[in-house]
């Protein structure tokens, strides 16, 4: 079946440190890729997605590019900030550009210190 | 962004009584809203899928007589935890999928604690 796998955390970086955040998965068919991220005592907000191979999808400075030929949708950030403090979650979903059903990984908690 | 909002936040209930959690979309329509669990230190597994009107479909393992689900308008779902034990003590969480952007929109989570 369908499932998603991302590097356990806690990851622990100073600020401005690069960011990189492993995510692979195992999916028949052509998935969509979302990268989610919860901030403490909130609900998972959608980071950024990408629907079709090689499609890379950004958004408040954090990317991931989809590649279907390493199964890979990494999410990386060239400068942190203390304010990207979160956990963040990789999911994937089979029902194309829609999000029926996702499957998420265990979420990597990041945290960035002054 | 839209918003989703879940009530109560947390809730500590004795072994044996029921407690509802309510789930709703503030500022637009859910045909279909997805109800989660959530370990510490795992991942969120989805429990049930709801559609509006109709009768929940359950996820494989998931006791349909124990978690009740009733999506009764476009912008209220709930899920009552039936008989609760000290091991239904997780993290629950609601979605929303909008209509309009087939996004879908994550609540707060509500922590239950089974004493």
């Amino acid at each position: 079946g369908n499932s998603v796998t991302q590097m356990e955390g806690p990851v622990t970086l100073s600020e401005e440190a690069f960011l990189t955040i492993n995510c692979t998965y195992t999916a028949t068919g052509y998935p969509s890729l979302f990268w989610y991220v919860q901030y403490p005592g909130e609900g998972l907000q959608l980071l950024l997605k990408a629907t079709k191979a090689d499609d890379k999808g950004s958004n408040k400075g954090f990317e991931a590019t989809y590649r279907k030929e390493t199964t890979s949708f990494h999410l990386e950030k060239g400068s942190v900030q203390v304010s990207d403090s979160a956990v963040y979650f990789c999911a994937l979903s089979d029902y194309g550009g829609s999000q029926g059903n996702l499957i998420f990984g265990k979420g990597t908690k990041l945290s960035v210190k002054p | 962004g839209a918003v989703v909002s879940q009530h109560p936040s947390w809730v500590i209930c004795k072994s044996g009584t029921s407690v509802k959690i309510e789930c709703r979309s503030l500022d637009f329509q859910a045909t279909t809203m997805f109800w989660y669990r959530q370990f510490p230190k795992q991942s969120l597994m989805l429990m049930a899928t709801s559609n509006e009107g109709s009768k929940a479909t359950y996820e494989q393992g998931v006791e349909k007589d124990k978690f009740l689900i009733n999506h009764a308008s476009l912008t209220l779902s709930t899920l009552t935890v039936t008989s609760a034990h000290p091991e239904d003590s997780s993290f629950y969480i609601c979605s929303a999928r909008d209509s309009l952007y087939n996004e879908q929109f994550f609540g707060p989570g509500t922590r239950l604690t089974v004493l």
